[in-house]
């Protein structure tokens, strides 16, 4: 079974841009989850995304927004991008988000804002 | 409030010799579980082991250990004769009943010098 793929895999943007990043889950798996991992805050959690819908979100302003599609996909978008997030985005899939459930991350999309 | 606690930074030991990775968490709830994710320099979290809160039993894969104890909020990690390709970034994830989310810790980084 393929992993979790995310597309790209770097990306270097300027400040007041905005960005497109891309999550195809593990076939099968229905609920995606996005992070942002940084050095000084480490792992936070953005949003959590089942059957199309949002169904939790972290502490991240609005400019921070994503969707999923109905084959599971997902992308997450920042608008008017800052220097701070500058970041590995990770993206993570579930069966069914449940709390029983693993969740099985993506090799992450580093973006670089200048 | 849920918190996971990674207490070493960094740590350094000498090809062949043991380690423990500390992990402590906080949770109110009673049913929660636990994880362990590796993360090498690609960036990519690789799941190691999930642990539920009914079950102490302790769990042993190949050179990898988990210790579980309840009575003292904690699930460590062992690596016995630790190898290079043990150097990563290794984190502690709790997750719980509510919110959909993982709650991870800041991280250990293990340098296994041959």
């Amino acid at each position: 079974k393929a992993g979790v793929t995310q597309t790209p895999r770097y990306l270097i943007k300027t400040r007041g841009q905005q960005v497109t990043l891309s999550c195809s889950p593990i076939s099968g798996h229905r609920s995606v989850s996005w992070y942002q991992q940084t050095p000084g805050q480490g792992l936070q959690f953005l949003f959590e995304y089942f059957s199309e819908t949002q169904r939790n979100k972290g502490n991240f302003p609005g400019r921070f927004s994503g969707r999923q599609f109905s084959n599971s996909r997902s992308e997450m978008n920042v608008s008017t991008l800052e220097l701070g997030d500058s970041a590995l985005y990770l993206c993570a899939s579930s069966f069914r988000g449940r709390l029983t459930d693993t969740q099985y991350f993506g090799p992450g999309t580093r973006l670089t804002v200048l | 409030a849920q918190k996971v606690t990674q207490a070493q930074t960094e740590i350094s030991v000498v090809e062949k010799e043991d380690v423990t990775l500390d992990c402590v968490y906080e949770t109110r709830d009673t049913t929660y579980y636990l994880f362990w994710y590796k993360q090498p320099p690609s960036g990519e979290l690789v799941f190691l082991i999930r642990r539920n809160s009914f079950d102490e039993q302790n769990e042993i894969s190949g050179r990898y250990s988990w210790n579980f104890q309840k009575s003292t909020s904690s699930f460590n990690f062992t690596i016995t004769a630790s190898q290079v390709v043990d150097s990563a970034v290794y984190f502690c994830a709790l997750s719980v009943p509510t919110g959909n989310q993982f709650y991870f810790g800041t991280g250990t980084s293990l340098t296994v010098i041959p």
